[in-house]
């Protein structure tokens, strides 16, 4: 059971939208701790996509963006992509474990 | 740009200690915490813990009894190892370089490179 909980899968068709949910707690989103996004595609490393909830790392596509509101926290991806399949992480800080916690990850279909 | 590599046996006996370093190259050592995350197979990530250069360590409290971090600046590498490993320490072991610091302390809590990974199997 992840401290950070998001769906488990969505699924979406090329040129499409798709949101990832990721909901936390009072100790840690909702405690204004940023959250920070990855992609990872099966048999390799995470990529860092987003951080500090709404900046892109240099050389992400302005299609990915971050938001953060009260205990949740979503990443969209527009004009969806064949090469956006993968798995995608929420991660943030939670002040009662004093430490890091991720999501439980969503795996992204492109139809 | 940073790159990290993770090095160590892939095969341990259970009740044995896991022992893993991660060499920085193209960055330096001295500029971040640097951390420790696992994977097991089909599943998601989990956080270990995390080094400063000074030897500053925070580790995940499940974890916390049986993990140890330490640090070799003039080396350029940090470490990990887990005792009395069991078959669900098996995963694929990643380091990274985060949190970012100022003045030695954690100041933003993600992870911007990271190891290839390497896996780890906790079996007889």
């Amino acid at each position: 059971q992840s401290v950070l909980t998001q769906p488990p899968s969505v699924s979406g068709a090329p040129g499409q939208r798709v949101t990832i949910s990721c909901t936390g707690s009072s100790s840690n989103i909702g405690a204004s701790y940023d959250v920070h996004w990855y992609q990872q595609i099966p048999g390799t490393a995470p990529k860092f996509l987003i951080y500090g909830n709404n900046n892109r790392r240099s050389g992400v596509p302005e299609r990915f963006s971050g938001s953060r509101s009260a205990t949740s926290a979503s990443l969209a991806i527009t004009g969806l992509q064949a090469e956006d399949e993968a798995d995608y992480y929420c991660q943030s800080y939670d002040s009662s474990l004093s430490g890091v916690v991720f999501g439980g990850g969503t795996k992204l279909t492109v139809l | 740009q940073v790159q990290l590599q993770e090095s160590g046996p892939g095969l341990v006996k259970p009740s044995e200690t896991l022992s893993l370093t991660c060499t920085v190259s193209a960055g330096s050592i001295r500029s971040s915490y640097w951390s420790w995350i696992r994977q097991p197979p089909g599943k998601g990530l989990e956080w270990i813990g995390y080094i400063h250069y000074s030897g500053t360590t925070n580790y995940n409290p499940s974890l916390r009894s049986r993990v140890t971090m330490s640090v070799d600046t003039s080396k350029k590498q940090f470490s990990l190892t887990l005792k009395s490993g069991t078959a669900a320490d098996t995963a694929v072991y990643y380091c990274a370089r985060g949190p970012e610091e100022y003045n030695g302390d954690p100041i933003a809590f993600y992870f911007d490179y990271w190891g290839q990974g390497t896996l780890v199997t906790v079996s007889s």
